[in-house]
């Protein structure tokens, strides 16, 4: 089974300088990767996502991820944080399961999350 | 193109009720996922449905839990015998029929499943 680590619980940076929110996966494969953000009791919105095709991912709102094979890694940056960048954020793998008809491509799973605060 | 629709947004049941929980996908997506989010966790697979078929329930609860996709209407998370610890978000996904695309899924808002 695939998994996702995200190595910070929680983010502090101030506006206009830059983040880094960080996440490790580990697979048998080449995976597909996300990044998901959530709002305070919103629901989930797609920020990029990494099929095997550019290892650079340009993303919404001025985010990108860089897809790093040798590292295991897939670390979200954005040059610049606004205030509307707070909320929470999961690194997301694609984890084809096997099951008794086959193979199933519809199971996401996510990473713990990283809580973003952005200061004034 | 409206998203991912899901209700109620809220829901409060007592011990012992049982909750439903409403998932209309986007228009032209035929594959439905729901997750559990605990307080403080990530979001759980729970369940990959395609319509009047489950595909993979590796992630539901053995007991009190089950889901249903329809041929015509939302699919419906049924939690029977609520207990406090199924107190979570419930979100639901859709997914486009392309292969190319099943990857990529669309959230709804989630239901808030509060049980007193």
């Amino acid at each position: 089974a695939q998994s996702v680590t995200q190595l910070d619980s929680h983010v502090s940076v101030s506006e206009g300088t830059p983040v880094l929110l960080r996440c490790n996966y580990s697979s048998s494969y080449s995976p597909s990767l996300f990044w998901y953000v959530q709002h305070p009791n919103k629901g989930l919105q797609l920020l990029l996502k990494y099929t095997s095709a550019a290892t650079l991912v340009k993303g919404i709102n001025g985010f990108e991820a860089e897809f790093k094979k040798s590292e295991t890694s897939f670390h979200l940056t954005k040059p610049s944080a606004h205030m509307s960048d707070a909320a929470e954020y999961f690194c997301v793998v694609s984890d084809p399961s096997q099951y008794a008809g086959g193979t199933s491509y519809g199971k996401l799973t996510f990473g713990q999350g990283t809580i973003l605060t952005v200061h004034p | 193109n409206a998203g991912v629709m899901q209700n109620p947004r809220h829901l409060v049941r007592r011990r012992g009720q049982e909750a439903r929980l409403r998932c209309s996908p986007m228009k032209g997506h035929s594959h439905v996922y729901w997750y559990r989010q605990l307080p403080e966790e990530g979001l759980k697979f729970m369940v990959y449905l395609q319509k009047e078929n489950i595909i993979d329930e590796s992630g539901m609860p053995k007991e009190r839990f089950s889901a249903e996709f329809p041929k015509e209407g939302p699919s419906i998370l049924r939690i029977q015998q609520v207990v406090r610890g199924d107190s979570a978000a419930y979100f639901c996904a859709s997914s486009p029929e392309d292969r190319g695309l099943r990857e990529t899924q669309y959230f709804g808002p989630g239901t808030r499943l509060l049980v007193l």
